[in-house]
């Protein structure tokens, strides 16, 4: 069956050092890949999508890289701050009529 | 503030009450979505509607029933819930026809309690 796994339930890092989440993937051929952040009590929030034939995206901060070798996909934030603590998403879609595949997330702290 | 809006924020009910979760979008998506949260769960797709016609019912208990008044709106009528039911209601939005690879865009949620 379909398996995402992301890296670690939970991440401490120290402020100003670059956050690296993972997402792996098993039994899936996603044409797509997804990361979105969550804030207790709130929705997802869409940050990047990146597509199969893409290696890397950047947005401000932030850097997804999408390895199909692999089945693994890397989230960086450079030079974090405490406002980056968040839980982190990743999400998989497949081409044709399937809908988005959520990862358990990485509860992500940045410490001051 | 998000640009897809849920309402009520809380709902507290009991297994024989009848109630109805409501969204509301007007960034002109033409998909919405229904997902159920559980504490540190990642969201799981309850329904999907494209075009105000739902394509994807996830196996969905008959106790949950969608609507899609028309491409703003969409509710999520309840009716003789589970305590298990309990949880975080979500809904999303997104351009496309809710099968292609765009970004979804979520609602704050409906936080659920079945008494």
């Amino acid at each position: 069956s379909q398996k995402i796994e992301q890296n670690s339930e939970a991440l401490n890092i120290q402020e100003g050092k670059t956050a690296t989440l993972t997402c792996n993937y098993t039994n899936y051929s996603p044409a797509y890949l997804q990361w979105y952040r969550q804030d207790p009590g709130r929705g997802p929030v869409f940050l990047l999508l990146i597509r199969e034939n893409e290696k890397e995206k950047r947005k401000e901060r932030l850097k997804v890289t999408f390895d199909t070798t692999l089945k693994q996909s890397l989230f960086h934030i450079t030079a974090s701050q405490p406002a980056d603590s968040a839980t982190y998403l990743c999400a998989l879609g497949a081409s044709g009529n399937t809908p988005l595949v959520f990862g358990k997330g990485t509860r992500l702290s940045v410490i001051a | 503030d998000t640009e897809v809006t849920q309402t009520p924020k809380h709902l507290v009910m009991g297994m024989t009450n009848k109630k109805s979760l409501k969204c509301e979008q007007h960034m002109g998506h033409r998909a919405m979505y229904w997902y159920k949260q559980k504490a540190k769960k990642p969201p799981e797709l309850m329904f999907v509607y494209s075009y105000e016609k739902l394509s994807i019912n996830e196996s969905v208990p008959s106790r949950f029933s969608p609507e899609c008044p028309n491409s703003s709106l969409l509710n999520l009528h309840l009716h003789a819930l589970q305590p298990e039911d309990s949880a975080l209601y979500l809904c999303a939005s997104s351009q496309g026809d809710g099968i292609s690879n765009q970004p979804q865009h979520f609602g704050d949620g409906t936080r659920l309690s079945i008494l």
